[in-house]
């Protein structure tokens, strides 16, 4: 279902170290998979997407794999950066073009 | 405009005061989302348009709050004798009917009641 307000899971990473955010999505049938990058005071932004029919996708620093045996997402982010310091949220898209958005995670790049 | 537009970007209201917040998807686009996010939360479902579709009003969390999407395009979130917790940011987001694409979200109107 969708995510409630509840404070965020945060997940501390050295810069130059590789980040790794899970999620655990909650629809069998969802068939579309994105990750939002949400910076301080600004609305989310959309990194990277997976259909279902795939398990791995690579952008620029960042990979998103798929296991829908066990319906969960992750997001590695390779040589973090201290502008990759964000709320990173996780959307699955099911029935009637619907999307369902994770509660999110907070990263944290220490210089 | 090329994405979604919000306004306004502040609001600053008395407690017990109506409210009226706007959101201008992009044109075209079928599906308009409605979310709240505290600070320092995550985002907090309230209202799903999608064409001509009811609204999935689930979300909303009492009956001061509704949304309308007039013509297909602009929707409005009325919150109605705003209460202290109602302050929060409110997020707008429109996709369209095309599978496999994004949602794309607007900067958000901060509300502050006081």
């Amino acid at each position: 279902g969708e995510s409630v307000g509840l404070h965020l899971p945060t997940l501390s990473v050295q810069e130059g170290d590789n980040s790794i955010i899970n999620c655990a999505y909650s629809n069998s049938a969802s068939d579309y998979f994105i990750w939002y990058k949400q910076e301080s005071g600004k609305g989310p932004q959309f990194i990277i997407d997976i259909r279902s029919n795939m398990d791995k996708r690579q952008g620029q620093r960042v990979t998103v794999l798929l296991n829908k045996t066990v319906k969960h997402l992750s997001l590695q982010i390779a040589a973090t950066q201290p502008g990759d310091s964000a709320v990173y949220f996780c959307a699955e898209r099911y029935g009637n073009n619907r999307l369902a958005f994770g509660k999110g995670n907070q990263v944290v790049v220490i210089p | 405009g090329a994405g979604v537009s919000q306004s306004p970007s502040n609001k600053v209201t008395e407690k017990g005061k109506d409210v009226e917040l706007r959101c201008d998807p992009i044109s075209g686009h079928t599906a308009l989302y409605w979310y709240r996010q505290s600070l320092g939360q995550g985002l907090e479902f309230l209202i799903y348009f999608q064409g001509n579709s009811a609204p999935d009003k689930s979300g909303l969390p009492s009956d001061r709050f509704s949304a309308e999407r007039t013509g297909g395009s602009v929707s409005t979130l009325t919150i109605q004798r705003t209460q202290q917790e109602d302050s929060a940011v409110y997020l707008c987001a429109s996709s369209s009917q095309n599978a496999n694409t994004e949602a794309f979200f607007g900067q958000g109107t901060r509300l502050t009641v006081v």
